[in-house]
Order: structure tokens, then sequence, then C-alpha cells
């Protein structure tokens, strides 16, 4: 079966300090994979998603970056935090299969606060 | 902007059927309905999606209309564990290898004893 990892569960960091977040999947082979985050209070709003090594897509330009070094590893990045990048921040795979839909499964997810 | 329109919170009785509403009456043909829905402080978890037909698992079911302009999902018996924030969402965006799923506020359940 397959599983998402997501690490680390938590984080604190202070402003204008980098951030590495890292996603990992297992059980599947080339995975569609997306990063969204949600504010508090708020619904999941979609970051990157990736349908290959390297291949990036960005949704949102922010202070943010993603990058697909591995077929089942996803990594979200920042250079300087801001106070505005606090969040839950969600990886997710999906496999698609032609002729059929896509499903996605989130990972448990990484509580950032920027202090 | 989400494209689904669902009740801020909604009650159940522990051992009841949970029936949670959701609109999404511009949905177009090729767009399908997911269900998700999310416990505090977890990741979403995946619970049911459909097309046409009505669908079922072992943990839900879901009703579609026949015009597809609306749907409900159905928990038929909730327990308190059912206790979250339930995500009804139509994929807006297909790119041929992957989707983008909008989420919007959802619909809080509440389940009592």
């Amino acid at each position: 079966s397959q599983t998402i990892h997501q690490w680390p569960a938590t984080l604190v960091q202070p402003v204008g300090s980098p951030l590495s977040l890292e996603c990992t999947v297992e059980g599947t082979s080339n995975p569609n994979l997306y990063w969204y985050r949600q504010a508090a209070g708020r619904g999941l709003q979609l970051l990157f998603y990736s349908v290959g090594i390297g291949q990036i897509s960005s949704e949102v330009p922010q202070n943010l970056s993603a990058s697909r070094p591995q077929d089942r590893q996803f990594i979200l990045s920042s250079k300087k935090l801001l106070l505005s990048d606090s969040g839950f921040y969600l990886c997710a795979w999906s496999v698609w299969l032609a002729g059929r839909t896509d499903t996605q499964y989130f990972g448990p997810g990484t509580r950032l606060t920027v202090l | 902007d989400a494209k689904t329109t669902q009740p801020t919170s909604m009650d159940c009785a522990e051992g009841r059927a949970a029936n949670l509403p959701c609109n999404h009456s511009t949905i177009s043909g090729n767009e399908y309905v997911y269900w998700y829905r999310q416990i505090h402080s977890q990741g979403p978890q995946y619970i049911i999606h459909g097309l046409k037909n009505n669908e079922t698992n072992e943990m839900a079911s879901l009703i579609i209309t026949e015009d597809r302009k609306s749907s409900t999902l159905i928990l038929p018996h909730a327990t308190l564990r059912d206790t979250a924030v339930y995500y009804c969402i139509v994929r807006d965006d297909y790119t041929g290898t992957a989707s983008k799923l909008t989420f919007g506020t959802g619909t809080r359940l509440q389940v009592t004893l």
C-alpha cells in the first residue's frame, strides 16, 4: 500500500530564516505531487504541483519554491521566511490512470509558525 | 473561487445518519464531485467521489442528483470520530496528468452523544 510522509511535524522559525520541508511517498511510482497551505481558519490553497522529476508548476507567486529531486520526493523551500508564511503545509500525491480520474491523498502535514 | 456551496455547520446524533448537502449548480459534464474530510490538526482524508452515478464505499455513500447540480454525502451511522470539517469539491482543472483541487470552507459536522 502507499504511504506519504512529511517532516518535520511542527516547526517554529524566526522571520528571515530559511525553510525546507520534505515529503516522500512510498509504494507507488511516478506520482503527481502537490504542496498545499492552510492558513489558520482558512481552506487549503494549492501552492505547487509536479508531474515528474524536475517539473514544477507554481500556482501562487510568493516567497516559496518547490523542487522534486527524486521521483517520490517533494521539497518546499524558502530563502527568507515571512510572518505570513505561517500555516499548515500539506503534501499530497496522486496517480493518473488513463481513462480514469486521479484521487489525491494527503500527508499528515507540517505546522509552521514564523515568529 | 470554490464552485460549491455547503452549509457552514451541522449537528448529528451518534448512531444516526449524517446527510451533508452540497450545491454545485455550475458543474460541467466532465467534472467529478469529490468529498474529503479534515479532522482537527490532520491532513484531509479522501472519502468518496463520483461523476454521474451514486457511489458507495466502506466510509460513505454519495448521492448525485440527475441534473448533477447538487449532491449529498451520507454517513450511515455517525460516530464521534466522524466529527470533522467536510469538503465538497468539484475538480475544476485537469491538465491530463495532474488534477487541481479547490477547497472551500466546508461543513463543520459535530456528532454528539
